[in-house]
């Protein structure tokens, strides 16, 4: 199993400019998440899926948007890029486990993002 | 709202020396907490984890106790070695349905021959 992976690793951005960011996942995972990690400020939850077709904010959702189409696959999209955006993106998935607060998250290896 | 406080980093220490890094936070209810580890170019991975209080997690040498009474989940390590330098990461997941994380800021720890 290739757990979690993200595409692409490594992306430069202008201003102004959009892209998609893919997150996959091939354990069967009906959560999923995206957080942008800046220093010294840890992880931040930018939107979150708890299944197929549906989404929802995070703690910072302003300039994104996503979508889940399909179970394994998540969609990180920036329509309109600002230096405020540079930042390293983390996807994760979880297991659904009847409501607990214990299911462990996985997370893929990171997208770096720069916007000029 | 939920949040999570790491002591500052860096830190550096000498092989076998004892590891602490605190962690403390503010719920409501009866969070989750973990403790994450991010290698060098790597994405995270989780270290341990404690669902209640009192629970202790532990692996790979790591400890933290679950202290509801001083809200903290301080990660400990006896003799540390070269191969825990890393970034880690203390977090707690919130009561909904989706087990939302918050995490802390993140301690930077290298660890010298």
């Amino acid at each position: 199993n290739a757990g979690v992976t993200q595409t692409p690793k490594f992306r430069v951005l202008k201003t102004g400019q959009s892209m998609t960011l893919l997150c996959a996942q091939d354990m069967n995972h009906e959560y999923m998440y995206w957080y942008r990690q800046d220093p010294g400020m840890g992880l931040r939850l930018i939107h979150y899926s708890v299944g197929e077709g549906t989404t929802a904010k995070g703690e910072v959702p302003d300039g994104y948007n996503v979508s889940r189409l399909k179970k394994q696959n998540f969609l990180l999209g920036l329509e309109s890029a600002a230096p405020s955006q540079t930042s390293v993106y983390f996807c994760a998935s979880s297991p659904h486990s009847g409501g607990t607060s214990t299911d462990t998250q996985y997370f893929g290896p990171g997208t770096r993002l720069t916007v000029l | 709202g939920n949040s999570v406080t790491q002591m500052e980093g860096p830190v550096t220490l000498s092989e076998e020396a004892f590891l602490t890094i605190n962690c403390t936070y503010t719920a409501t209810g009866y969070p989750s907490l973990f403790w994450y580890v991010q290698y060098p170019g790597e994405g995270l991975q989780l270290l341990l984890k404690a669902t209640k209080a009192d629970d202790k997690g532990s692996n790979k040498g790591f400890e933290a106790t679950y202290r509801k009474e001083t809200t903290s989940f301080h990660l400990e390590k006896g003799s540390v070695q070269v191969s825990d330098s890393a970034v880690y990461f203390c977090a707690l997941s919130d009561q909904t349905g989706a087990q939302k994380l918050v995490f802390g800021q993140g301690t930077r720890l290298t660890i010298n021959p």
